[in-house]
Formats: structure tokens, C-alpha cells, sequence
């Protein structure tokens, strides 16, 4: 199972882009990369996935560098909604069996004026 | 977002008590979770249902009791908690199959306080 590790907590100013990082070291061949976030009191929300190279979606984008052992997701000019906690999940449900999804203690991200 | 509903929202019990929760998806979906995320802990996966079968149970005590009857509801059903089971319960549902850990969608949660 790939482990991740991620900063506790980052302090941003609104318009600033935010870059949280990851580590799996041992990430497996089959294992992907997601990542989500969460309001206090709110189930998570889906923000965004890849395998490697570059993704991008309307919200965020993830950079995944060739060996696969970190990821980077970017937040192009946050606001103060995006206050929350960000997670990174790492893992493959069909060959690791649905025990793959942990989710570890999150990065805090908190956007001040 | 009414993709993935939870009720109630809030719920407080006490010990001797016994309660369901119930989640709802309407998102066609045909894979459901039940996670529990106690005050500054991570989200614990506890049940997973695929195509309405139990395929995963992280050794939960038995006083929690999950039932799947169809593909669009969960149900938790609770009896004779303890105070340290208090916490979020989240509902999640995704498209089984797909790439990496599915795409998850989250309910709400249910708030329980166990008195």
C-alpha cells in the first residue's frame, strides 16, 4: 500500500497560487493519484486525478513528476473559499482491493484577505 | 448538491438506544461507503457495498450493521454505541470500476453524538 505524506498545514493570501505536495514513495504501477477536498462538517469533495505527466481541470491542476513519487496539486489563484482541507489519496481499488482507500491526515490550507 | 443525500444530519443518542442512518444516491452509481471521521482524525473507511454485495469491512464492531437494499440506498444501522463512537458519518457512492480509487462522491454526513 502507498503511504502519503503531506504538509499539516499551508497559510496563502487570496490571488497567490498554492502548490500542496505529496509523497508516495512507494507508489505502486497501477496506483493513482487523487486528490480531495473537505469543508468542516462536509463530505469531501472530488477535485482532481492522474497517473502521471500533467492534469488539468476548470478547478485545479496536477503535476506528477516521472518517477511517480510525489505529486503536486495547484491552485491558480485561491480565494477564501478555498479554505479547507486538501487530501491526497494514492492507490488502485481493482488490484488492492478496496483497503487502498485511506485517507491520511490531510493538508490545511487556510486563505487569509 | 443533492447527488448523495444523508439523514438525518444531526443525531444524538444515548447508549442503550438504537437509530439508522440513511444515505441516498441518485447518481446512477453502483458502488457504496460508509466512512466514520472522528474530531481531528482521518476519514476511516468502514463499509463498502459493490453492486449491493458487502465487499469490505474493516473490522467494524458489530454494533454497527450496515444494509444495502438496493444500488441507491445504505443504511447504518446503530445499537448500543459508546460515547467514542460519536463523530461524522459520511456516506460516499462511485462508478465501481473505473481507474485508480473511483471517482468518490460524498454526502453531508450524519453528526452523531452518542450520550
Amino acid at each position: 500500500l502507498a503511504k502519503t505524506t503531506q504538509p499539516i498545514s499551508m497559510d496563502s493570501y487570496e490571488g497567490q497560487e498554492v502548490n500542496i505536495t505529496c509523497s508516495h514513495n512507494n507508489i505502486a504501477t497501477n496506483d493513482y493519484i487523487t486528490w480531495y477536498q473537505q469543508f468542516p462538517s462536509q463530505g469531501p469533495r472530488f477535485i482532481i486525478q492522474g497517473y502521471k505527466t500533467k492534469v488539468t481541470n476548470e478547478v485545479a491542476s496536477l503535476f506528477i513528476p516521472a518517477d511517480r513519487k510525489s505529486s503536486t496539486l495547484s491552485l491558480p489563484r485561491v480565494s477564501l473559499s478555498d479554505t479547507a482541507v486538501y487530501y491526497c489519496l494514492v492507490g488502485d481499488i481493482m488490484n488492492s482491493g478496496y483497503s487502498t482507500l485511506t485517507f491520511g491526515k490531510g493538508t490545511m490550507l487556510l486563505v487569509s484577505p | 448538491e443533492t447527488g448523495v443525500t444523508q439523514t438525518p444530519r444531526h443525531l444524538v443518542m444515548g447508549m442503550t438506544n438504537k437509530k439508522s442512518l440513511k444515505c441516498e444516491q441518485h447518481l446512477g452509481h453502483n458502488a457504496m461507503y460508509w466512512y466514520k471521521q472522528s474530531a481531528k482524525k482521518p476519514l476511516e473507511l468502514m463499509f463498502v457495498y459493490s453492486l449491493e454485495e458487502r465487499v469490505e469491512n474493516n473490522s467494524v464492531p458489530s454494533r454497527f450493521s450496515p444494509e444495502c437494499p438496493n444500488s441507491s440506498h445504505l443504511f447504518l444501522h446503530l445499537h448500543t454505541l459508546q460515547p467514542e463512537d460519536s463523530a461524522l458519518y459520511l456516506c460516499a457512492s462511485s462508478h465501481a470500476g473505473g481507474p485508480g480509487t473511483d471517482t468518490q462522491y460524498f454526502g453531508p454526513g450524519t453528526r452523531l453524538t452518542v450520550l
